[in-house]
């Protein structure tokens, strides 16, 4: 089976705590990409970064780290000194190859709460 | 307005009825794709579209109709609403090949009463 979990369903963290959501997938392809998406309360869904399955090295971009691992076939994120901007949803998902082409399985999101 | 739309962006219907729900980009990008988003399903996949006259199924097609004549918009007909698809619907697209990152509208939300 082709699938994402996000088994962190809500995190509550107070601003400036550092907190990782985690993802893990699965899949059987050899070839693959990871992606992160946010759904801030307004609701549009906002790309955060594409990762393949050759590329893994740890990526970090101002706050927000990733930490893809092969061999636990996980992708976390993590945020660093939270602040209430993050409250959020937070997607993981996976691309996978169907009849026509390619598509996202997306897992069931985290939801991130940043207190002041 | 450059960018991907949806319309509407509220709908309300009733059980029976057929609705359709507009997806429209301005990019040419080849793939589309519909979801739907659900609490504690997070986003399902409904149908995709390769290029115009290419379609396939999501996880949840069942009760959906789509259809690609043009590279542009990609339409979703709901054709005998049900009270289960009372759902966040969004549209999305993406350029080169679907392995890049997919470009959301931002969404219809549909009530079946």
């Amino acid at each position: 089976a082709q699938k994402v979990t996000q088994a962190q369903t809500e995190i509550s963290v107070v601003e400036k705590e550092d907190v990782t959501l985690d993802c893990v997938y699965e899949t059987r392809d050899t070839t693959y990409y990871l992606f992160w998406y946010k759904q801030p309360p307004s609701g549009e869904l906002v790309f955060l970064i594409r990762r393949n399955s050759f590329d893994e090295q740890n990526e970090i971009s101002g706050r927000y780290s990733w930490n893809f691992q092969k061999s636990t076939s996980s992708f976390n994120f993590t945020i660093t000194a939270s602040q209430v901007v993050d409250s959020a949803v937070y997607f993981c998902a996976l691309h996978i190859w169907g009849n026509q082409g390619g598509k996202l399985i997306f897992g069931q999101g985290t939801e991130l709460s940043v207190k002041p | 307005d450059a960018g991907i739309t949806q319309s509407p962006r509220y709908k309300i219907t009733e059980t029976g009825r057929q609705v359709t729900l507009m997806c429209h980009q301005t990019w040419s990008h080849s793939y589309m794709f519909w979801y739907r988003q659900d609490l504690g399903h997070g986003l399902r996949l409904i149908y995709y579209s390769a290029a115009a006259d290419i379609t396939d199924k999501g996880e949840v097609p069942d009760g959906y109709v789509v259809s690609r004549s043009k590279t542009e918009n990609f339409p979703l007909t709901l054709e005998s609403a049900t009270r289960s698809q009372t759902s966040v619907y969004f549209c999305a697209s993406t350029n080169r090949d679907s392995t890049y990152e997919q470009y959301f509208g931002p969404g219809t939300r549909l009530t079946v009463t």
